[in-house]
């Protein structure tokens, strides 16, 4: 069954800061990859959706990546603010499994 | 404003009752799901529907019911045979099935008295 893991669970940045985010998960037959931002007792925000034949998709400050064969993901967050701060879950579609798969996230606080 | 908009936000369950979930779209998404949100688990599927009056089960559909009677309305029920409800749901919907982009709402905490 895929597995999605996210490392790491808690990260907290100065402001300004450029940042990383990883995502990896065990079964690289997808059909794509998601990344959503929850806010605290929120629902799921759509950040960026890269199609498995994607290298990477980008959307303001916030640049995805995927490597399907190696099984990982990373969320690129340049210029941190404030205003970032939340959980960033990713979430992959296994092909022929219509069931979307998720990371239990890495909550982002970025410090004044 | 096009979105999914999920009501009650909070509610709260007596032992022994069934309650429902509201689940509206208008974003004209043929398909919608439920999910539920547990601390320090990944979401996981309860129910979801391609089309109306047809669904399916998800990973953990016991002791949930749905129905899908208008494109624009996916209610969940959770029975009394349901042993853990206490949770975060979210619902979800996207244009086909969940290869294309799913968008979510804003959730309902459900809590057991």
């Amino acid at each position: 069954k895929q597995e999605v893991t996210q490392i790491p669970a808690a990260l907290s940045v100065p402001e300004g800061e450029n940042l990383v985010l990883n995502c990896s998960f065990t079964d690289s037959a997808i059909y794509n990859l998601q990344w959503f931002r929850q806010d605290p007792g929120k629902g799921l925000t759509s950040l960026l959706l890269i199609q498995s034949s994607q290298r990477e998709q980008t959307s303001g400050r916030l640049n995805a990546s995927l490597d399907k064969s190696s099984g990982r993901s990373t969320l690129y967050i340049a210029a941190s603010q404030p205003g970032d701060s939340a959980t960033y879950l990713c979430a992959v579609y296994q092909t022929g499994a219509n069931n979307l798969f998720f990371g239990t996230g890495t909550r982002l606080t970025v410090i004044p | 404003d096009g979105g999914i908009t999920q009501s009650p936000k909070y509610l709260f369950r007596k032992e022994g009752q069934n309650v429902t979930l509201s689940c509206e779209q208008n974003l004209n998404h043929d398909a919608m799901y439920w999910y539920r949100q547990d601390p320090g688990q990944g979401l996981r599927l309860i129910y979801y529907s391609q089309i109306v009056n047809d669904f399916q089960k998800g990973d953990i559909a016991e002791g949930y019911s749905v129905s899908r009677e208008k494109k624009e309305s996916f209610p969940l029920t959770v029975t009394s045979a349901q042993k853990n409800p206490t949770a975060f749901y979210l619902c979800a919907s996207s244009i086909e099935g969940l290869n294309t982009e799913a968008f979510f709402g804003q959730g309902t905490r459900l809590t057991v008295v």
